[in-house]
């Protein structure tokens, strides 16, 4: 699989604060993002996307970054609440013509102080 | 129907065991995808279904044998697993290139 690393493998944060997450990927054939949100005993759950022809994506409370030319990705909450603590994982997707392949990074742990 | 099921939540098998994972969607999405998630770790990827035909296999070992019966249903046939093999086991689905992945709550598999 592809390199796909997080710069902090923890974060905490209080509540009401913003919280940023980073990610840097490897290959530059990467032309699709995802950030997931997985809690404790679950699935990853889908959170926001962004292509390579955008550099910014806006969602209810989230954001996220793209930043081609240094490989780098972030998600940024903002007022973060209780409800925000999980593992969030970034993933990259590369098509190829064997398939659409996905590659995650190592995550990074928020915990939200109330 | 926005949902990937899968079945069981869990289970414990011995090692001489057969057991198959089962995971279904019906939300029209051409690729399904199977993924081993060890704790603290990311989901890493094992099997790709493009068009209910296999495309990728990231060099899994043959203890662990993945089917596509039609576009909503993917199995994992298990046999003859390692303790190591105990792991959360996602599927996944994709309606397409650059159009996100959804995730099923992962079946948790404990070999004894």
């Amino acid at each position: 699989g592809e390199s796909v690393g997080l710069h902090l493998p923890t974060l905490s944060v209080q509540e009401g604060d913003n919280s940023i997450i980073n990610c840097a990927y490897s290959n530059s054939a990467s032309d699709y993002f995802i950030w997931y949100k997985q809690e404790s005993g679950k699935g990853p759950q889908f959170i926001i996307d962004i292509r390579s022809n955008m550099d910014k994506r806006q969602g209810q409370r989230v954001t996220v970054l793209l930043n081609k030319t240094v490989k780098h990705l972030s998600l940024q909450i903002a007022a973060t609440q209780p409800g925000d603590s999980a593992v969030y994982f970034c993933a990259e997707n590369i098509y190829s013509n064997t398939g659409n392949q996905f590659y995650f990074g190592t995550g990074t742990s928020l915990t939200v102080i109330p | 129907d926005t949902e990937v099921t899968q079945t069981p939540k869990h289970l414990v098998m011995g090692m001489t065991n057969k057991k198959s994972l089962k995971c279904e969607q019906h939300m029209g999405h051409r690729a399904m995808y199977w993924y081993k998630q060890k704790a603290k770790k990311p989901p890493e990827l094992m099997f790709v279904y493009s068009y209910e035909k296999l495309s990728i296999n990231e060099s899994v070992p043959s203890r662990f044998s993945p089917e596509c019966p039609n576009s909503s249903l993917l199995n994992l046939h298990l046999h003859a697993l390692q303790p190591e093999d105990s792991a959360l086991y996602l599927c996944a689905s994709s309606p397409g290139q650059g159009r996100g992945q959804y995730f099923g709550p992962g079946t948790r598999l404990t070999v004894t």
